[in-house]
């Protein structure tokens, strides 16, 4: 049972223009949720996350967005830079667990 | 190198073999965590360990596989008579003692390549 989908497993996009990526959980005990990016034969490195407290979160080209009532996040990067191209992951967690719970990713690529 | 280090970066077993998987975390982190990623596949938790003590091994396979942090050195995941569906990218983060956990996200390593031939 996937608690957190992200239903895209891929995106292209140009340089230039904005990136959104999905995710959906299906938990309601998640109160904390962390987008990570992946390149190939590296670890996640974090990105960025939010508090189900809060509906929006921005650093730099990045923000996310938290819809709570309908189990829905969303991460925007503007501007989108060919360097951004890697495999995105939402995750979320809920109270003091400190265990991630993934998706299973999407591979943005941008395009110059 | 303050990051988290996993050694080695890439291992190759035979099926029967034991893999021994070791991961220091960065300097001023006392938790560990372990998450192994099986081909086109998402990140899946394994076990969270603080100095000497296993907090959650929910996500442990029942046999094979054991994981330990010790006082001195760094954590090791060790999966014993490997097969080949243990072949995994695994991963190992670590975070510090925060009240709440992981408000920053956790550092990761760039994981160990599991090959069961």
């Amino acid at each position: 049972d996937q608690q957190v989908k992200q239903n895209s497993p891929s995106l292209s996009v140009q340089e230039g223009r904005i990136s959104i990526l999905n995710c959906d959980y299906t938990n309601s005990m998640f109160d904390y949720f962390l987008w990570y990016k992946k390149y190939p034969a590296e670890g996640p490195t974090f990105l960025i996350s939010i508090s189900s407290i809060k509906d929006k979160n921005e650093d730099g080209r990045f923000t996310v967005f938290l819809n709570k009532s309908a189990k829905h996040l969303s991460l925007h990067i503007v501007p989108s830079q060919p360097g951004d191209s890697a495999v995105y992951f939402c995750a979320a967690k809920a109270g003091n667990n400190r265990k991630l719970i993934w998706g299973l990713g999407t591979s943005l690529a941008v395009n110059p | 190198n303050a990051g988290v280090m996993q050694n080695p970066r890439h291992l190759v077993r035979r099926r029967g073999q034991e893999a021994r998987l070791r991961c220091s975390p960065m300097k001023g982190h006392s938790h560990v965590y372990w998450y192994r990623q099986l081909p086109e596949e998402g990140l899946k938790f394994m076990v969270y360990l603080q100095k000497e003590n296993i907090i959650d091994e929910s996500g442990m396979p029942k046999e094979r596989f054991s994981a330990e942090f010790p006082k001195e050195g760094p954590s090791i995941l060790r999966i014993q008579q490997v097969v080949r569906g243990d072949s995994a990218a695994y991963f190992c983060a670590s975070s510090p003692l925060t009240r709440t956990g992981g408000d920053y996200g956790y550092t990761f390593g760039s994981g160990t390549r599991l090959t069961v031939v």
